[in-house]
This record gives C-alpha cells, structure tokens and sequence, in this order.
C-alpha cells in the first residue's frame, strides 16, 4: 500500500482564517514534505520532516506553520493567508531522505484564498 | 546543482501512436531520475524511476524509459497511446548523497486525440 492521504480535498478561507490541513501514511515511512502547485507548474518544496524534526524549510513565509505530532501525521497550519496563496497544496512521503528514495504524493488539497 | 529540462510544454498525438516524452537532466553527480503523472485535479503517481543498475526501466501502464548518461537524457515512451493516458507528466532527478529533494522539469502536457 502506497497511499497517502490528504484532508480535506477543498478548501475555501478568509485572509483572516486560521485553518490546517492534514495528511496522514501508514507505510511506516520517516520522512514527510509539504509542496506547493499553482496551476500549470511543477510542486514546489515547502517543508521537509525526517524523523519528526523538521529538516529543510524552503523560505516559506511564516504564515505557513507545519506540525509533525508523529511519525504518521503532518499538518500545515494556515494563518492571514494572501490571495496568491491559493494553489494545490501536496503532501508526500517518503521511506527516508536521501537521493533515491521515492516520494509517494497525496491527491492534495486545493485552497482558495479570498 | 541539479536540473531538468522538459522538451515541449505540449505533446498531442493519436490513439495507437508512439509515445515519447523527452528529458534532459544537469547532474554533478550520478542522478537518480523520476517521472510522475498527474490527472486533472489529482496528485503525482509515480510512472517509474531509475536509481542504479538497468539503464531501461519498465513502469506502470506500459510506459518505459531509457537512461542515456552520455546523452544525460531519460525520455520517457510508451509504444501505443491510450486516450486514458492523457495528463501532465513530470520528469524528477535527485541527487546523491544528501537529502532527496526533487527538482522538477516544468511539465510536459500529453494531448490524445481518437
């Protein structure tokens, strides 16, 4: 089983909101990431968790929080989020970090910002 | 610093005709390479991946792809196009060691006509 997934599929906030979204894999892998994708574009990397910790943080503005309560879970808590913030927000795991791991994505969760 | 570059934002062919999807990677050290598929509205699935060993990788739903170092190509075919096959295709390359952080060609369309 390589699924991850990805709550909730849609999401709708107010520049004043505070929302989360979750992801979760049980296929016991130890490193997990948060990406972004505008419409047309490749993902762009966020966030990467290795063990828990969070070990790569791609400059993203701190209205984006990301949470790793364990090793099966990772949130992205939103807050006074911008209008260009809206796009598909990916996770992905992975067994471990390194070259040749293999990211396995969730289906996303596509946020509008008004 | 590793990068890719995807030949062609669009590629339309028929139902039944030869597939080829081309990438080209920019490496300082042994690459391991990626391509992923998006469908409308969905995650990345993984097609197939290339780390050590066969330079020809067999992945799902009939797409294959050839790791060319000389050429530091891995174009990505499949022999007859389906009209399910039509997405946005990602190629990836990581490098090794260090951590797996993907870089991502900008995306190439496939267009299937009947």
């Amino acid at each position: 089983d390589t699924e991850v997934t990805q709550t909730p599929k849609h999401l709708v906030m107010g520049m004043t909101n505070k929302k989360s979204l979750k992801c979760e894999q049980h296929m016991g892998h130890r490193a997990m990431y948060w990406y972004k994708q505008k419409a047309k574009k490749p993902p762009e990397l966020m966030f990467v968790y290795s063990y828990e910790k969070l070990s790569i943080n791609e400059s993203v503005p701190s209205r984006f929080s990301p949470e790793c309560p364990n090793s099966s879970l990772l949130n992205l808590h939103l807050h006074a989020l911008q209008p260009e913030d809206s796009a598909l927000y990916l996770c992905a795991s992975s067994q471990a970090t390194g070259g040749r791991q293999t990211q396995y994505f969730g289906p996303g969760t596509r946020l509008l910002v008004l | 610093a590793q990068s890719v570059t995807q030949l062609g934002s669009h590629v339309s062919v028929s139902e039944g005709a030869l597939v080829l999807l081309r990438c080209n990677y920019s490496s300082s050290v042994p690459p391991y390479l990626f391509w992923y598929v998006q469908y409308p509205n969905q995650g990345l699935q993984l097609l197939l991946k290339y780390t050590t060993g066969a330079t020809l990788v067999k992945g799902i739903n009939g797409f294959e792809a050839e790791f060319k170092k000389s050429e530091t190509s891995f174009h990505l075919t499949k022999p007859s196009a389906h009209m399910s096959d039509a997405a946005e295709y990602f190629c990836a390359v990581s490098e090794s060691p260090g951590y797996s952080t993907l870089t991502f060609g900008k995306g190439t369309m496939l267009l299937v006509s009947p």
